[in-house]
């Protein structure tokens, strides 16, 4: 079956590391976009990359570095710059060739910083 | 800049109809999609409005007005297993989805 994966489902990690969360795809879709969701808030857009080897930042950026070298894969990196970083953590995919508003998204990785 | 308002709850009994709305400004707008999210889970896509008027799919149903920055989510019919959190979505030209901050639905017998 066709899908994302995310992992690991649930991470904790001590302040001052950095963390890497894993995003893989078998869609074939172009896009592929991290989302950050905070309780009782709305999704917000961390990174999203279009194509292989290209990314661009999202509206909260700071903190977080991503790579596209595999159409497949999408990785993020949750650095110790980042200040806030617990959070529940959405990785997502678009087919490119469309007009269309519709994202398939992972199960989610939920990161707690102790 | 973009920006998303809905209601943050809203609660109706098993059987009635909600609607819930959306209103929005942004730049280089696309569409209006709506997604559902239950506690804990993934979003799940339910709709996606590029034009003006009413898309029904089953017991959902998702209106647009691009002239007025407004769009509605209307359920039918609600059952238990609605209860869940529901976000408005714009699509704009960059090829990015910007939610809202979503508007929780509980639903009782």
């Amino acid at each position: 079956d066709g899908g994302i994966t995310q992992s690991p489902k649930y991470l904790f990690r001590k302040e001052g590391q950095n963390v890497t969360l894993s995003c893989e795809q078998n869609l074939n879709h172009d896009a592929m976009y991290w989302y950050r969701q905070d309780p009782g808030q709305g999704l917000r857009l961390i990174y999203y990359s279009q194509i292989v080897n290209d990314f661009q930042k999202g509206d909260i950026a700071e903190g977080y570095s991503v790579s596209r070298e595999k159409k497949e894969s999408f990785p993020l990196t949750v650095t110790s710059a980042q200040k806030n970083p617990t959070a529940f953590y959405l990785c997502a995919s678009r087919s490119g060739g469309g007009d269309t508003g519709e994202l398939f998204f992972g199960e989610g990785s939920r990161l707690t910083v102790l | 800049g973009q920006s998303l308002e809905q209601p943050s709850e809203v609660t109706a009994v098993e059987g009635a109809i909600v609607q819930i709305n959306c209103t929005y400004q942004t730049s280089g707008f696309y569409g209006l999609s709506w997604y559902q999210q239950h506690d804990g889970g993934a979003p799940t896509f339910l709709s996606y409005n590029a034009l003006d008027g009413l898309e029904e799919t089953g017991r959902f149903s998702s209106f647009l007005s691009r002239s007025d920055s407004y769009g509605y989510l209307l359920l039918q019919e609600l059952q238990m297993k609605d209860s869940a959190s529901y976000f408005c979505a714009v699509l704009s030209g960059y090829s990015t989805l910007t939610f809202g901050k979503g508007t929780m639905l509980l639903v009782s017998p």
